[in-house]
């Protein structure tokens, strides 16, 4: 089955500055990749996507990488605001089921 | 995003007796929804996945008459913890997949806590 590693498990960053979590995976199968960010004692929520025909998508101040060829996707938050202070969880889907990072505890120091 | 609401959020109860958990999908129909377990500051366990009409699919060492899905319609599925003990004590989060079954994107509900004392 698929395996997803999601690195680091704990960053922080200076308000302003930029935060990148980074994510493997193992199913060439894969082909949707979200990510979600949670917030204390509520559910996740999705934050972005991208598909596995599309390297890069951007959406304001998130953006999210893909390398098939190296099975990796990234997340970059820029000019990042004490709310955006989570923890992120990135997935991978090869069908119907989605497998999960073990998240990263983002703190954004004001 | 589509709303995918859970209820209730947070319950307590005694040692023994069940909880009943329901997920509804607000704006869309799920013929797929799933449920998970997180413990704190840890990732998402999936428990089962809900199919409409048909029996779950549990995920290996998830107790199936232990934590019970009924998926009765295209918008609400229900886990009950039966009998439930401490231990049982977690956070329970469902989800439900908009669009295609291996296309759509995932939307979870606000999560319920449930504590048994």
């Amino acid at each position: 089955g698929e395996n997803v590693e999601q690195h680091p498990s704990t960053l922080s960053v200076q308000e302003g500055d930029s935060a990148v979590i980074k994510c493997t995976y193992s199913d060439s199968a894969s082909n949707y990749f979200p990510w979600y960010k949670q917030e204390l004692g509520k559910g996740p929520q999705l934050i972005i996507d991208i598909r596995s025909n599309v390297g890069e998508k951007k959406d304001q101040r998130i953006a999210v990488t893909l390398n098939k060829t190296a099975k990796h996707f990234s997340l970059h938050i820029t000019e990042t605001q004490p709310e955006d202070s989570a923890v992120y969880f990135c997935a991978a889907s090869p069908g119907n089921q989605f497998y999960f990072g073990t998240g990263t505890s983002l703190t954004v120091i004001p | 995003g589509a709303v995918v609401s859970q209820h209730p959020s947070r319950v307590i109860c005694k040692s023994g007796t069940s909880v009943k958990i329901e997920c509804r999908s607000l704006d869309f129909q799920a013929t797929t929804m799933f449920w998970y377990r997180q413990f704190p500051k840890q990732s998402l366990m999936l428990m089962a996945t809900s199919n409409e009409g048909s029996k779950a699919t549990y995920e290996q060492g998830v107790e199936k008459d232990k934590f019970l899905i009924n998926h009765a319609s295209l918008t609400l599925s229900t886990l009950t913890v039966t009998s439930a003990h401490p231990e049982d004590s977690s956070f329970y989060i469902c989800s439900a997949r908009v669009g295609g079954a291996n296309t759509g994107e995932l939307f979870f509900g606000e999560g319920s806590r449930l504590t048994v004392l």
